[in-house]
């Protein structure tokens, strides 16, 4: 079974420009996270999404936002990116229960490099 | 505001020994915890889970242990092995939806 995937894997963007990053979640899994990891530094709550409705932001910018398709897929979109903004964004998926999502399964993640 | 912290920034071990990998938190609502395994080039690997209503879960060669007084978690790997090198994070979530990282321990196992 494929695992989480996400696109692309690295890119090099500009300060001001605006990325997408995109990612596909195990099959079967409904809940979508995005997660920011600086260097030297754990991953960072950036959205949880689950059946197409936010249920949770973390402390970013309004210029973070994110949408879930009703395939389970999901986008996360940057503008007026930041030198700051260079990071690995990583995407989870993970089942969800009664209980909240359970352990999260991220995929590689793309390597954002600001310039 | 970190509210889950690693304060081993790295870790060295022989192989078969015991590798002991711990973290703090400080929010005493977190009850839901998890530890990854990060290689380099590659995303954050599930390991092991415990919840709050335990102390000790086991899998094969790792135990976790919760010392929920403490709000103290370690993660333990008997025998250590060289392929156990890697960046281990632990997470924290009061919710099961938003996981607080710890900034990772670099663990090395020398053959």
């Amino acid at each position: 079974d494929a695992g989480v995937t996400q696109s692309p894997t690295h890119l090099i963007k500009t300060r001001g420009q605006q990325v997408t990053l995109r990612c596909s979640p195990i099959s079967g899994h409904k809940s979508v996270s995005w997660y920011q990891q600086v260097l030297g530094q754990g991953p960072q709550f950036i959205f949880q999404y689950y059946e197409k409705e936010e249920r949770g932001r973390g402390n970013f910018p309004d210029r973070f936002s994110a949408r879930q398709f009703p395939n389970y897929s999901s986008e996360l979109n940057v503008n007026a990116l930041l030198l700051g903004d260079s990071a690995l964004y990583l995407c989870a998926s993970s089942l969800v229960s009664l209980l909240g999502t359970g352990e999260l399964f991220f995929g590689e993640g793309s390597r954002l490099t600001v310039l | 505001d970190q509210q889950v912290k690693q304060n081993s920034p790295s870790l060295s071990v022989q192989e078969g020994r015991i590798s002991i990998l711990n973290c703090d938190y400080t929010n005493s609502m977190f009850d839901y915890f998890l530890w990854y395994k990060k290689y380099p080039a590659e995303g954050p690997t599930f390991l092991i889970s415990i919840s709050s209503i335990k102390d000790k879960n086991e899998d094969g060669r790792f135990t976790v242990f919760l010392n929920k007084s403490a709000k103290h978690l370690s993660l333990h790997i008997v025998p250590s092995q060289p392929g156990d090198s890697a960046v281990y994070f632990c997470a924290a979530s009061d919710n099961f939806n938003k996981f607080y990282f710890g900034s990772g321990t670099k663990l090395n196992v020398k053959p």
